[in-house]
């Protein structure tokens, strides 16, 4: 089992380019979440999904676009990047109560 | 507003001692508690969890102990080890709204020296 996996591991952005950081998870779990990791904030909560088709917000959803067309799938969209999105993201799908993480993509907003 | 707090951002600890690691939380909804490792370029991984129902749960060297009425909960590794220098994310579950929404504490960098 590759369990959670996430492209890109780095990707640099111009300020104002959009682009789709990809995750899959091959544990067919109903849910998935992406987070942010910045200094001295911990991880932060964008958005999650409950199963295909089903979206919601977390703690900081602005800037951000997710859908879930498959169980295994949950793709993370930046319409218009700003520097404001440099961190590390990292997406999750949750087990019985635990999460298991992805490697993690490093963006970085110029 | 920071509903899950790690007040200390470092821990440095001799090879063989106990490491204690701590997490404070505001919000009485949560009920179920999660310990994270994360080493440097990796994602967190899972590490122990705690029902509220419980006051302890143990794994291996492992233990995390629960206290509801001061909304404090501890981690324990004895005895500590040159691998589990990492950084420890505490995080908390309102399971009643849905097991998703994890939050997560600002972390504490643990150094176990030799």
């Amino acid at each position: 089992n590759a369990g959670v996996t996430q492209t890109p591991k780095f990707q640099v952005l111009k300020t104002g380019q959009s682009m789709t950081l990809q995750c899959a998870q091959d544990m067919n779990h109903e849910y998935m979440s992406w987070y942010r990791q910045d200094p001295g904030m911990g991880l932060r909560l964008i958005h999650y999904s409950v199963g295909a088709g089903i979206t919601d917000q977390g703690e900081v959803p602005n800037g951000y676009n997710v859908s879930r067309s498959t169980t295994e799938d949950f793709p993370l969209r930046l319409l218009s990047a700003a520097p404001s999105q440099t961190s590390v993201y990292f997406c999750a799908s949750r087990g019985e109560y635990e999460q298991y993480f992805g490697p993690g993509t490093r963006l970085t907003v110029t | 507003d920071q509903q899950v707090k790690q007040n200390s951002p470092s821990l440095s600890v001799q090879e063989g001692r106990i490491s204690i690691l701590n997490c404070d939380y505001t919000n009485s909804m949560f009920d179920y508690f999660l310990w994270y490792k994360k080493y440097p370029a990796e994602g967190p991984t899972f590490l122990i969890s705690i029902s509220s129902i419980k006051d302890k749960n143990e794994d291996g060297r492992f233990t995390v102990f629960l206290n509801k009425s001061a909304k404090h909960l501890s981690l324990h590794i004895v005895p500590s080890q040159p691998g589990d220098s990492a950084v420890y994310f505490c995080a908390a579950n309102p399971l009643t709204g849905g097991g998703n929404k994890l939050t997560f504490g600002t972390g504490t960098q643990l150094k176990v020296e030799l």
